[in-house]
C-alpha cells in the first residue's frame, strides 16, 4: 500500500545532541510537511516543501532545519535539542497539483534527556 | 484571523450512544474542511473532507459531518459510538492553493464508556 513512513518511531536524544528524523513516502506526492505536536495540542506546522522549494514558517526556531534530497525522502534536523523540543513529529504529504487532503505518517516521538 | 474552534476539550459518551463533535471556523475565503482522528501515539487519519457540493459528507468508520456556512460550522456526527472510536479528533480548515496549509483546532478527546 502507498504510504508515509517515519523512522524511527521513537527517538531518545540528549540535551544538545543533534538528531535527525526521517520521512519517506511511496505516494509520489510533491508536497511534504513537517509538524510538531506537543502533548494534548494540535499539530503545529514547522515547514514544508513544494517540490524542491523550501517554505519555513515564521515562528519555526532556527534550531530546526530540513532537507529533501528527492521526491520520496524528507529529513528533519534538530541541531541542538532542548527539553522543550520533546514532542511528536509528524510528516505529511500531499499531491499539490490537485486539491486534496494531507496524508500523515505515524509520527516520531522524540524524548530529550 | 483564520482560526478553528473546537469548544469541547473532552467528551465522554456511552458505547452505542450518538456523538456530535463541534467545530467552528473563521476563514475569509471558501473553506476546505477536514476531520482527522488520532489514536494514542499514532499519526492523523482522515475521517472525511468537504470541498464543495453536498453539505452533508460521509466518511469512514460511519462518521458524517455537515457544513453549515451560515453558522461557520462543520460538526462531526456518528449515530452509534463503538469503544474503538475513543481517540482525539481534530477539525482543520485549509484554503486550497498550492501548499494547502492547514489550520487545526485544539482537538476533542473522546472517551467511550462501556
Amino acid at each position: 500500500d502507498a504510504m508515509v513512513i517515519q523512522n524511527p518511531r521513537y527517538q531518545v536524544t540528549q540535551f544538545g545532541k543533534p538528531v535527525t528524523l526521517s520521512c519517506s513516502q511511496t505516494l509520489n506526492h510533491n508536497v511534504m510537511y513537517w509538524y510538531q505536536q506537543k502533548s494534548s495540542q494540535a499539530p503545529k506546522l514547522l515547514f514544508h516543501y513544494y517540490d524542491k522549494d523550501f517554505n519555513n514558517e515564521a515562528d519555526t526556531p532556527d534550531n530546526f532545519q530540513s532537507r529533501r534530497p528527492n521526491t520520496s525522502f524528507c529529513f528533519l534536523d534538530i541541531r541542538s535539542p532542548g527539553l522543550g523540543d520533546a514532542a511528536m513529529y509528524l510528516c505529511a504529504t500531499r499531491e499539490g497539483r490537485v486539491y486534496n487532503e494531507q496524508f500523515f505518517g505515524p509520527g516520531t516521538r522524540l524524548t530529550v534527556l | 484571523a483564520q482560526s478553528v474552534t473546537q469548544p469541547d476539550i473532552h467528551i465522554t459518551v456511552s458505547e452505542g450512544a450518538s456523538l456530535e463533535l463541534r467545530c467552528n471556523y473563521s476563514y475569509g475565503a471558501t473553506p476546505y474542511l477536514f476531520w482527522y482522528v488520532q489514536s494514542p501515539g499514532q499519526g492523523l487519519q482522515l475521517l472525511l473532507k468537504y470541498f464543495s457540493g453536498d453539505t452533508l459528507v460521509q466518511g469512514i468508520k460511519g462518521f458524517e459531518a455537515e457544513f453549515k456556512r451560515s453558522q461557520s460550522s462543520f460538526n462531526l456526527r456518528k449515530p452509534s459510538v463503538h469503544w474503538s472510536d475513543a481517540a482525539e479528533y481534530f477539525c482543520a480548515v485549509g484554503g486550497g492553493g498550492a501548499t494547502n496549509k492547514l489550520i487545526f483546532g485544539t482537538g476533542t478527546l473522546l472517551a467511550v464508556q462501556p
